[in-house]
């Protein structure tokens, strides 16, 4: 059974970089987009960015000056780096399993991240 | 962020079908499959159908989906209390060039 398993810091203060990584398990890490996405408390779905099998990547465009994803293929998993961080990027963030486009068939359970003074 | 619009809330009683609209524009929708999602409370999204209108493996042919220009449909049928939950469309923007997704949709089983 393919898993997605996501870890990393929780509590953050403004103006500090989120960083949170997802190993994938139980399955091939070649072939894939990869992805993260978040949802602000009680909000809707937000794409943040995918890095695709060949390590290219596509952010969104308001985030994209502050967002980096990466990959360890080494190691079967891949990050998400969000720096200078505010109360607005307190957020439930997921990774997820895709074939670009929007088409993701698996999630991690989700981590929240809580951007607090 | 949500370029593609749903209608906030959608309800029906057990055995209704039911059916939540998404609509878009010629940059994403009208050019691009749709994707639809759903988030049983406190749970990551599943998805629900690719390509407009294709079920994983596991998914009820309760559940199916449609697409014409800009807009996209999902219909429940034969609604049952366990679809209480919000309902996401998604779809790739060329002029984004990204993903985006649709504010959600919370469908309550009368």
């Amino acid at each position: 059974q393919v898993q997605l398993q996501q870890w990393g810091a929780r509590l953050l203060k403004p103006s500090e970089t989120l960083s949170l990584t997802c190993a994938v398990s139980g399955g091939s890490f070649s072939g894939y987009y990869w992805s993260w996405i978040r949802q602000s408390p009680g909000k809707g779905l937000e794409w943040i960015g995918e890095i695709n099998h060949g390590g290219g990547t596509n952010y969104y465009p308001s985030l994209k000056s502050r967002v980096t994803i990466s990959v360890d293929t080494s190691k079967n998993h891949f990050s998400l780096n969000l720096e200078s961080v505010a109360a607005a990027d307190t957020a439930i963030y997921y990774c997820a399993r895709g074939y670009g486009s929007g088409w993701y068939d698996l999630w991690g359970q989700g981590a929240l991240v809580t951007v607090s003074s | 962020q949500s370029v593609l619009t749903q209608p906030p809330s959608a309800s029906g009683a057990p055995g209704q079908r039911v059916t939540i609209s998404c609509s878009g524009s010629t940059s994403n929708v009208g050019s691009n499959f749709v994707y639809w999602y759903q988030q049983l409370p406190a749970t990551a999204p599943k998805l629900l159908l690719y390509r407009n209108n294709q079920r994983p493996s596991g998914v009820p042919d309760r559940f199916s989906g449609s697409k014409s220009g800009t807009s996209a449909s999902l219909a429940i049928s034969g609604l049952r209390s366990e679809d209480e939950a919000d309902y996401y469309c998604a779809a790739w923007d060329d002029s984004l060039r990204g993903v985006i997704f649709g504010g959600g949709t919370k469908m309550t089983v009368l």
